[in-house]
């Protein structure tokens, strides 16, 4: 079985630059989530999709920050425009369905904002 | 609100030693805990995983009790190994959503 895959997997960018992470899940997984983790921290949820609907984006900087699954699939999550402090590695996991699935991660895209 | 505070790093240990890595949470729910570990240049595995309070989650020789009354999932394996070598995250969620991860530990076991 195929897992969560991410590309970029490195991104170097300048400040107030956009950039977009593209995520696909394991197939079948209704369930998808975008982390951000800055380095020396554990990751913090950004947004959790249910198929294609947002269940959960109160960690959002939506002023720069927007998320989209279309088609309840793929996910790509954008920034527009960059600060230095986005630095990050930005994770993506799907999981299956039921709260006691498990969740699985992707390699995570690396940005470093300058 | 919901968190979870982990034992801070860097842990080193010589192989064959005994660990424990420390792990308490604040939940308003009824949370599930896990351990999550990364293993150098890996994404992030869970590792094992309790639903509920008096649940062992165990895998691999790490064992992990939901203590309900002390509200801590710690972390333990009798004998580590360098294979260990990792950064371990305690987590929680409530009802399989919002997630929120501890600080991460390092550990780093020497022959």
């Amino acid at each position: 079985e195929a897992g969560v895959a991410q590309s970029p997997r490195y991104k170097i960018i300048e400040k107030r630059q956009s950039v977009a992470f593209w995520c696909n899940p394991i197939s079948g997984h209704a369930t998808l989530y975008w982390y951000q983790q800055i380095l020396g921290q554990g990751p913090k949820l950004l947004i959790q999709f249910q198929n294609n609907g947002v269940v959960d984006d109160s960690q959002l900087p939506k002023d720069r920050f927007s998320a989209e699954r279309l088609k309840g699939v793929d996910s790509t999550l954008k920034i527009q425009p960059a600060k230095l402090e986005d630095s990050a590695v930005y994770l993506c996991a799907s999981r299956l369905s039921a709260p006691t699935d498990t969740q699985y991660f992707g390699p995570g895209t690396r940005l470093t904002v300058l | 609100g919901n968190s979870v505070t982990q034992m801070e790093g860097p842990v080193t240990l010589s192989e064959e030693a005994f660990l424990t890595i420390n792990c308490t949470y604040t939940a308003t729910g009824y949370p599930s805990l896990f351990w999550y570990v990364q293993y150098p240049g890996e994404g992030l595995q869970l590792l094992l995983k309790a639903t509920k309070a008096d649940d062992k989650g165990s895998n691999k020789g790490f064992e992990a009790t939901y203590r309900k009354e002390t509200t801590s999932f710690h972390l333990e394996k009798g004998s580590v190994q360098v294979s260990d070598s990792a950064v371990y995250f305690c987590a929680l969620s409530i009802a399989g959503n919002q997630f929120y991860f501890g600080t991460g530990t390092s550990l780093t076991v020497i022959p």
